[in-house]
């Protein structure tokens, strides 16, 4: 079975610097998606980026971009030029290519201080 | 402005009763999920459905009922038999399922048994 991990409970960045999340998963499959979702403390999901599994090229979206390391199976996400409202819980999440079941990680706690 | 709508946000139930949480979409997503998070947890997928009037079981059934009559709509209802069922639920939608769409979640429900 498939499984997400995201080894850092929490972390802390200082506003206006760079911060990397980490996420690793374990999959047999070749065919797969990954994604990145923020839950701010409204507690709505929201996508942060997606990247497909077949695709060399990292995903990048504004400030957001990946690290995917296919072959390490690891997808870590960098958040450039922290801003206060990037505060909010990040999870890493698979899904399989031929079946839209999502597994979540367990979530890192994402910390900004002014 | 098309998006999934959770209701109620907040929901107490007394012990031994049946609670249904509502989610709707105007999204025109043919699949439709239903998360429970706890705290610590992540996202855990109690069941999923992908046409109208069939549905299958996620991870954490037990305890849990649902219904797909319409394309719009997919209560679930949180029975007595759920030994467990204060948290935080959350409602998704995507495309056709096997494609590569994401999810889109709802703002969520707050239930907790008193």
């Amino acid at each position: 079975a498939q499984t997400v991990t995201q080894s850092q409970p929490e972390m802390s960045v200082q506003e206006a610097e760079t911060v990397t999340l980490s996420c690793t998963y374990d999959t047999s499959e070749s065919d797969y998606y990954l994604f990145w979702y923020k839950q701010p403390p409204s507690r709505q999901m929201i996508l942060v980026i997606r990247q497909e599994a077949y695709k060399q090229q990292n995903a990048t979206e504004n400030r957001f971009s990946v690290n995917f390391q296919k072959a390490a199976k690891s997808f870590s996400l960098k958040i450039s030029d922290s801003q206060l409202g990037d505060a909010a819980m990040y999870f890493c999440a698979y899904r399989s290519g031929g079946y839209d079941k999502i597994i979540f990680g367990k979530g890192t706690r994402l910390h900004i201080l002014p | 402005d098309g998006g999934i709508t959770q209701s109620p946000k907040y929901l107490f139930r007394k012990e031994g009763q049946n609670v249904t949480l509502s989610c709707e979409q105007n999204l025109n997503h043919d699949a439709m999920y239903w998360y429970r998070q706890d705290p610590g947890q992540g996202l855990r997928l109690i069941y999923y459905s992908q046409i109208v009037n069939d549905f299958q079981k996620g991870d954490i059934a037990e305890g849990y009922s649902v219904s797909r009559e319409k394309k719009e709509s997919f209560p679930l209802t949180v029975t007595s038999a759920q030994k467990n069922p204060t948290a935080f639920y959350l409602c998704a939608s995507s495309t056709l399922a096997g494609v590569t769409d994401t999810q889109y979640f709802g703002p969520g429900t707050r239930l907790t048994v008193l």
